[in-house]
């Protein structure tokens, strides 16, 4: 059980390029989500999903874009990097519904645009 | 719209001692759930302890332990008996309860605070 797990672990773009960052999960979770951490702001909410074929917004999707196709993948997508996106990004997964749902949390992506 | 305020971006506190972090939040909801993440120099998130709003018992897990205060709309993080393992930035975070699909899963977190640990 390899838990939530994030491909690169580092990432250097240029202004301009595109990438997709890749998450994975083997728990079965229906809900899987990005959060970008940035100095003195804590960790925001930037897409999630409740299932195959089901995304929406959180609080600052601006220059990102998601696709869910099956329930153990959730890429992260920039399209043209800029500078602004230099962050660290987790993605989190957990069971949906009513009731307490721990969500377990990747190891996180440092991605650095110049 | 819930906001988490963490009013103390630094802390430290010499091994063996107590500190308190502190967290206040703001929701006209009743059901809800607060949460405490630790953030080694690793990155990992982890979570520390869990607090449902229906419960007025405070939580606790070993040396960790809350104050919650639902009328103050107040979340504190006690950690006793501190050792250098603890020293991380610490987040405390908020999360609606009831079933609202997708959007009940969402976490806000507050800004953190950063906890060193003095040997």
């Amino acid at each position: 059980n390899a838990g939530v797990t994030q491909t690169p672990k580092f990432q250097v773009l240029k202004t301009g390029q595109s990438m997709t960052l890749q998450c994975a999960q083997d728990m079965n979770h229906e809900y899987m989500s990005w959060y970008r951490q940035d100095p003195g702001m804590g960790l925001r909410l930037i897409h999630y999903s409740v299932g195959a074929g089901i995304t929406d917004q959180g609080e600052v999707p601006n220059g990102y874009n998601v696709s869910r196709s099956t329930t153990e993948d959730f890429p992260l997508r920039l399209l043209s990097a800029a500078p602004s996106q230099t962050s660290v990004y987790f993605c989190a997964s957990s069971y949906s519904g009513a009731g307490y749902n721990e969500q377990f949390f990747g190891p996180g992506t440092r991605l650095t645009v110049l | 719209a819930q906001t988490v305020t963490q009013s103390q971006p630094e802390m430290s506190v010499q091994e063996a001692e107590t500190v308190t972090l502190s967290c206040t939040y703001d929701t006209s909801e009743s059901d809800y759930y607060l949460f405490w993440y630790k953030q080694p120099p690793s990155r990992q998130m982890i979570l520390v302890i869990r607090q449902e709003a229906y419960k007025q018992q405070n939580a606790t897990e070993n040396r960790f332990s809350v104050n919650f205060q639902k009328a103050a709309k107040s979340f504190s993080l006690k950690i006793s008996d501190s050792q250098l393992g603890d020293a991380a930035m610490y987040f405390c975070a908020y999360r609606r309860g009831g079933n609202y699909g997708g959007a009940t899963n969402k976490l806000i977190f507050g800004t953190g605070t950063l906890l060193a640990v003095q040997p």
